[in-house]
């Protein structure tokens, strides 16, 4: 079966760095998102990788191993508004989406 | 100038009945989806559709469809409602199938 693989939450301190693992396994792969969702809301788009290695974009970086099936999240200078559920997904060989339960990051003073 | 917008936001309603939510998309995205969140918070697609094709999650049950009077709209009905029904129920769309989704702001679904 596929399966993506999150913590379940994390609680980190305002103006740190926090990491949020990833594992997964699917039928084929092509490329990995990683989203955040905040309570009510829709998920936003925040990466994608699809070859090895680190992507960043601001405050925000994600890394890829596919030869491991790991992925992380890297969010530097915390912020409060950062607090939100982070989702990775996977696109199988299909093109469909398969998706991590999330992982809710508490972020505290 | 919602990029993707779902109506209603909140739906109530008696087991049994049938209801449909409207999708719309106004970025000229060739591909729609339907996810369902459950109270895990898992995200799962329901269908994708692009306009030539629609493929459909097996796992959901035929009393739920979507329909696409055009390119910019998908729209679920739901027939004979049930219990575990209830849900949020998320439209999205993406330029192509290997591009990122862009998400509506969710229906959510409460059967009593």
């Amino acid at each position: 079966g596929q399966n993506i693989d999150q913590p379940t939450e994390m609680t980190a301190t305002e103006g740190a760095i926090v990491q949020i693992n990833c594992t997964y396994q699917t039928s084929g792969f092509n490329g990995l998102f990683w989203y955040q969702q905040h309570a009510g809301e829709a998920p936003t788009f925040l990466s994608y990788n699809v070859l090895d290695g680190l992507e960043e974009k601001g405050r925000f970086s994600s890394f890829l191993s596919r030869s491991k099936g790991y992925s992380y999240l890297l969010l530097k200078e915390l912020q409060m508004k950062d607090s939100a559920s982070y989702l990775c997904a996977v696109r199988d060989s299909n093109y469909q989406l398969i998706w991590g339960a999330g992982t809710k990051l508490i972020i505290k003073p | 100038d919602t990029a993707v917008s779902q109506t209603p936001k909140y739906l109530v309603t008696q087991m049994g009945n049938d209801k449909s939510i409207k999708c719309e998309q106004n970025l000229g995205h060739d591909t729609m989806y339907w996810y369902k969140q459950d109270s895990k918070k898992f995200l799962k697609i329901m269908f994708s559709y692009n306009n030539k094709e629609l493929i459909i999650n097996e796992t959901v049950p035929n009393r739920f469809s979507p329909k696409s009077p055009d390119k910019a709209h998908l729209n679920l009905h739901i027939n004979s409602l049930e219990l575990g029904d209830s849900a949020v129920y998320f439209c999205a769309s993406s330029p192509t199938e290997n591009t990122e989704a862009f998400f509506g702001q969710g229906t959510r679904l409460t059967v009593v």
